[in-house]
């Protein structure tokens, strides 16, 4: 089966600190995508980071970067100088290509608090 | 920026009721998807659409269940018989289908069902 693990419900982190959320994921397949998305209170899903699962070079974009270990099967989330309003759920996706076009798994979410 | 749109953004209903609930995809995309999300659970995968049929659907997206893209701009997702557990968000994305793309969420609709 095809999972997606993120084994802390709930993280917080003091403004202007650095907090990683934990990721794992199971799957067979070689060619893949793995996606952090943002879920603030609007409720709406916001991408944050993408990684291509044959690139070696871990995905950065700004405050937020990844740590992609292919073999463990790990994607962690590191967001660096928190500001308040990254307080918001965190999902770990990844997306694989099948016979009938593409698929999408979502892991349960980490919900972050920013600390002022 | 382009986006994904979605109506209404809260819709009541009572139970055994059908509703319709509405989404307009990016006008370039290919692949179109429904997921919802119960209140403090994950968001899980319903139904994924191309080519004006579904590809893909889950255990979750049974007979009561219907989709549709009626005029080649919307993308409707219809519960024939709401039940009190299908109170959700639902999400539309859609996707261009190339082999970079990034799904593109819409705001959502919350479904209440009484």
């Amino acid at each position: 089966a095809q999972t997606v693990t993120q084994s802390q419900p709930e993280m917080s982190v003091q403004e202007a600190e650095t907090v990683t959320l934990s990721c794992t994921y199971d799957t067979s397949e070689s060619d893949y995508y793995l996606f952090w998305y943002k879920q603030p209170p609007s409720r709406q899903m916001i991408l944050v980071i993408r990684q291509e699962a044959y690139k070696q070079q871990n995905a950065t974009e700004n405050r937020f970067s990844v740590n992609f270990q292919k073999a463990a099967k790990s994607f962690s989330l590191k967001i660096s100088d928190s500001q308040l309003g990254d307080a918001a759920m965190y999902f770990c996706a990844y997306r694989i290509f099948d016979n009938y076009g593409q698929n999408f798994v979502f892991g349960p979410g980490t919900r972050l608090s920013v600390l002022p | 920026e382009p986006e994904v749109t979605q109506t209404p953004s809260h819709q009541v209903t009572q139970m055994g009721q059908e509703v319709i609930l509405r989404c307009v995809p990016i006008s370039n995309h290919l692949y179109f998807y429904w997921y919802r999300q119960i209140l403090g659970q994950k968001v899980e995968f319903l139904v994924s659409f191309y080519n004006n049929e579904i590809s893909e659907k889950s255990e979750i997206f049974d007979d009561q269940f219907s989709v549709e893209r009626p005029d080649g701009s919307n993308f409707t997702l219809k519960i024939r018989s709401t039940k009190l557990e299908d109170s959700a968000m639902y999400f539309c994305a859609s996707i261009t289908g190339g082999p970079t793309d990034t799904q593109y969420f819409g705001p959502g609709t919350r479904l209440t069902v009484l």
